[in-house]
This record gives C-alpha cells, structure tokens and sequence, in this order.
C-alpha cells in the first residue's frame, strides 16, 4: 500500500517569493511515479508536474519544480517567484509501477495563498 | 482539445434518492478513473475502466455504487439509494497509456450533498 502526507494544511506566501510544499510518501514498491496537481477554487484538477522514482534528475516545469529526495521519501513542490493566481489547493500524489495497478493515491493537500 | 467533462457540477439530493453522475473523458483515451474526495479527507480512487471494461474497481465502497462505460466512451456512476455518507466531490480522470509517465487529466468534479 501507498501513503503521501502532506503536513501543512495551509501555506502563505507573498508575491514574487518562492515556497515550498511538502510531501513525504511511503511505498515499498521500487518503481513509482510522484505527481502533483494543483485545484484552483473553480474545482478542477490541473496536473503540474511529474517525477520518476528511477529519474537522476529533479523535474522541472515552468516555475514549478520537484525536491525529489528518494532516501528521505520526500517530493516537495517548490513553486518559484509565485503569483497571485498560484492560490490554490495543491495536492501530491503518487502511483506504484509495479503492482500492476493505475489509481493515484492523495495527500490531504495543502491550501496556499498568495498575498500581494 | 476538449478536457474532461464531469456533468452536473453540482448535485443536492436527499438520503435515499437516486444520483446519476456523468464524466466523458478526453476523446482517445482508453483508460478512465472515478475518485472521489469526502470533506477533509484525502481523494479516494473508486474504480478503473479500460475502454468499456472494468479494470479495478476495489475502491468502490458498497453495491450502492455502480459504474458502467458502455461502448467506452462515457462514464455513469450511479449511487442507489443514496446516504449521508456519500456527499463529497467526485472527480473523473482519463489517460492514454504511456507506460511509466501515465498522466491523469481530471475533470472539474461533481459536487454532491446528500441531505
């Protein structure tokens, strides 16, 4: 079985500053896939980046990157020089490879805000 | 290209009744999942289709719950009799097969309160 936890319910930034969130996950599969989505208050789920357990490289997207830290089991999102249209619920997810089965498991998320 | 669909957003029915959810996925792909997210609680995966087939529907938490994608294309998922216990936000996604890299797009969700 799967678990992520995020730990902070809510985060705030202001403008222009870089946050992080976080997220540890536990597995005893070997080969996994971390994913984090972000759900703006219009409700849908956008999909925001994408890291393999088996990848050398942190992912990296536009101003969001990954902290993918394999032996702490740590995934944070570090979203750099943030915008007011960053608030949002962010959630971490994750997906064993190798059970054979597709389904995500959740975080609780982590609600942010940004300030001006 | 059209993203997920889930219809209707929102839904507010009383405990007992009948609720037909709805979710078309993106045109082309085969896979097709229903979560859904219970008030302060974490999103909970419910089922998996691939095409019309039912790949894993573990989640599904009681024979209240019933999901079918005829011809594989749409999904409903229809909660009979409805309970208190079932409002929450049910979200659909959908993906085509990429091996390791499989993205789920997700749809808007649907918003139901059993009262």
């Amino acid at each position: 079985a799967q678990k992520i936890t995020q730990t902070q319910p809510g985060m705030f930034v202001q403008e222009k500053e870089a946050v992080t969130l976080d997220c540890t996950y536990d597995t005893s599969d070997q080969s996994y896939g971390l994913f984090w989505y972000k759900q703006p208050s219009s409700g849908e789920m956008i999909f925001l980046i994408y890291q393999g357990s088996y990848d050398e490289q942190n992912a990296t997207e536009g101003r969001y990157s990954l902290n993918f830290q394999k032996a702490r089991k740590s995934a944070n999102l570090v979203i750099s020089a943030s915008q007011l249209g960053d608030s949002a619920m962010y959630f971490c997810a994750m997906r064993a490879l190798n059970s054979g089965y597709s389904t995500l498991t959740f975080g609780k998320g982590t609600m942010l805000l940004v300030s001006p | 290209e059209a993203g997920v669909t889930q219809f209707p957003s929102h839904s507010v029915i009383e405990k007992g009744q009948t609720v037909t959810l709805r979710c078309d996925p993106i045109s082309g792909h085969d896979n097709l999942y229903w979560y859904r997210r219970v008030m302060g609680k974490e999103i909970k995966f419910l089922l998996h289709f691939v095409k019309e087939s039912k790949q894993d529907e573990s989640g599904m938490p009681n024979n209240r719950f019933l999901a079918e994608r005829t011809g594989g294309t749409y999904s409903t998922l229809k909660v009979q009799p409805a309970e208190l216990e079932d409002s929450g936000v049910y979200f659909c996604a959908s993906s085509t097969r990429q091996g390791a890299r499989e993205t789920q797009y997700f749809g808007p969700g649907t918003r139901l309160l059993v009262l």
